[in-house]
């Protein structure tokens, strides 16, 4: 079926450091969306990409959709607690319905 | 800023017994989803709900699921005969557009237990 891959799984960083994570895929995808999530909660959007190459920002997070539509990174930049949770990409595929194949995600801790 | 409500938020219920997980979409939305999570696992897409009808659904939707509108506001999702690997999170998602473009909203799910 159709996969994204996410990395790295687990990131442990000191307050202040910039973060980095990134999907990729053998698949095409027509929206790319950055999703976090806090223990017991459901996802929450950070960002929405939806045109090849766009470059889009929300505060310190910044996110881009790979020309090919087969890939995406999310940097955060000057970390803060807050920031600790799982990150998941999330795509719909190109020609695909309405349902959203999702990343493995990538645990973000944070120390002090 | 409009929610999706599930309830409840944690359910135990024995193996072989039926439960109903409940949704409160947002109100001007025509799409509706369930995705399950299980612990330490990325989420999973179920079903897609569309003019009262499936749209698509993945293989784990099997014959033991069904989902229903039962009025103008909830969407539900039922296990006729829950097994243990049915522990999850379950989260509703609801939509504008047919596209997850545009509002994409996932509640804050039903962590489903089963013993």
């Amino acid at each position: 079926g159709q996969q994204l891959n996410q990395s790295p799984q687990s990131m442990f960083i000191q307050e202040g450091e910039d973060v980095s994570m990134n999907c990729t895929s053998s698949s095409i995808f027509n929206t790319w969306l950055w999703y976090k999530q806090d223990p017991g909660e459901g996802p929450v959007l950070l960002i929405a990409l939806y045109k090849a190459g766009e470059l889009t920002s929300n505060g310190r997070l910044t996110a881009q959709f790979g020309i090919t539509r087969k890939d995406s990174f999310l940097n955060i930049s000057a970390s803060i607690p807050s920031d600790v949770g799982i990150y998941f990409c999330a795509g719909q595929l190109l020609g695909g319905a309405q349902k959203l194949v999702f990343g493995q995600g990538t645990r973000l801790t944070i120390n002090p | 800023e409009p929610e999706v409500t599930q309830t409840p938020s944690h359910q135990v219920t024995q193996m072989g017994q039926e439960v109903i997980l409940r949704c409160v979409p947002i109100s001007n939305h025509l799409y509706f989803y369930w995705y399950r999570q299980i612990l330490g696992q990325k989420v999973e897409f179920l079903v897609s709900f569309y003019n009262n009808e499936i749209s698509e659904k993945s293989e784990i939707f099997d014959d033991q699921f069904s989902v229903e509108r039962p009025d103008g506001s909830n969407f539900t999702l039922k296990i006729r005969s829950t097994k243990l690997e049915d522990s999850a999170m379950y989260f509703c998602a609801s939509s504008e557009e047919g596209q997850s473009t545009y509002g994409y909203t996932f509640g804050s799910g039903t962590r489903l237990t089963v013993v």
